[in-house]
């Protein structure tokens, strides 16, 4: 089976701008979770995708908003970027039943924030 | 809150030698506690994880161990060779079904 994979692997943007980031997972999973990952602070949790439906939220601001398609591909969304947001992004996938908690990670994508 | 707290940030060992990372967690109802290994410039894999209905479980060098009552886990590493050079984190469910991570144990082997 083909892993997570995730585009771009690479942005560089400039303040103010949005970003869309893609990930596409594992033929069968149907959640996906994005994390932020930076120095010092560790893989924090973004968001989860289950069935085209947000199941689950961190502690982010409105800026960051994700959605997902009915092949469980998904999309985060970053508006009105701040410094601040420079970090690698990634996304994982699950089965996502009840219990099913096994997540792969994909390669991830740096998003640079200028 | 949710909170997973990992320690130590940074360890390093003699190659050989045996490699302790230990996490604490806050949510009583955390059932599911994976260990991932991130290589410099790679994605982090998920290397063993542990449920809890069990209170260790162990493949080949690496072993995990849990104490639910103390609300503690480990990860032991054994006869450490220079391929485990790498930063682990250790994470945890929540009520909620949501991942939690510790915020990572970088590991020097030293030669």
């Amino acid at each position: 089976k083909a892993g997570v994979t995730q585009t771009p692997r690479y942005l560089i943007k400039t303040r103010g701008q949005q970003v869309t980031l893609s990930c596409s997972p594992i033929s069968g999973h149907r959640s996906v979770s994005w994390y932020q990952q930076t120095p010092g602070q560790g893989l924090q949790f973004l968001f989860e995708y289950f069935s085209e439906t947000q199941r689950n939220k961190g502690n982010f601001p409105g800026r960051f908003s994700g959605r997902q398609f009915s092949n469980s591909r998904s999309e985060m969304n970053v508006s009105t970027l701040e410094l601040g947001d420079s970090a690698l992004y990634l996304c994982a996938s699950s089965l996502g039943g009840r219990g099913q908690y096994e997540q792969y990670f994909g390669p991830g994508t740096r998003l640079t924030v200028t | 809150g949710e909170n997973v707290e990992q320690h130590p940030s940074t360890l390093s060992v003699q190659e050989g030698d045996s490699a302790v990372i230990k996490c604490t967690y806050s949510d009583s109802a955390s059932n599911y506690f994976p260990w991932y290994k991130q290589e410099l410039g790679k994605r982090p894999q998920l290397i063993i994880d542990i449920r809890s209905n069990v209170g260790e479980k162990k493949d080949q060098r690496i072993a995990v161990t849990l104490n639910k009552t103390a609300k503690h886990f480990s990860l032991h590493i054994t006869e450490t060779q220079p391929e485990d050079s790498a930063v682990y984190f250790c994470a945890a469910s929540n009520r909620d079904d949501k991942i939690i991570f510790g915020k990572g144990t970088r590991l020097h082997i030293l030669p």
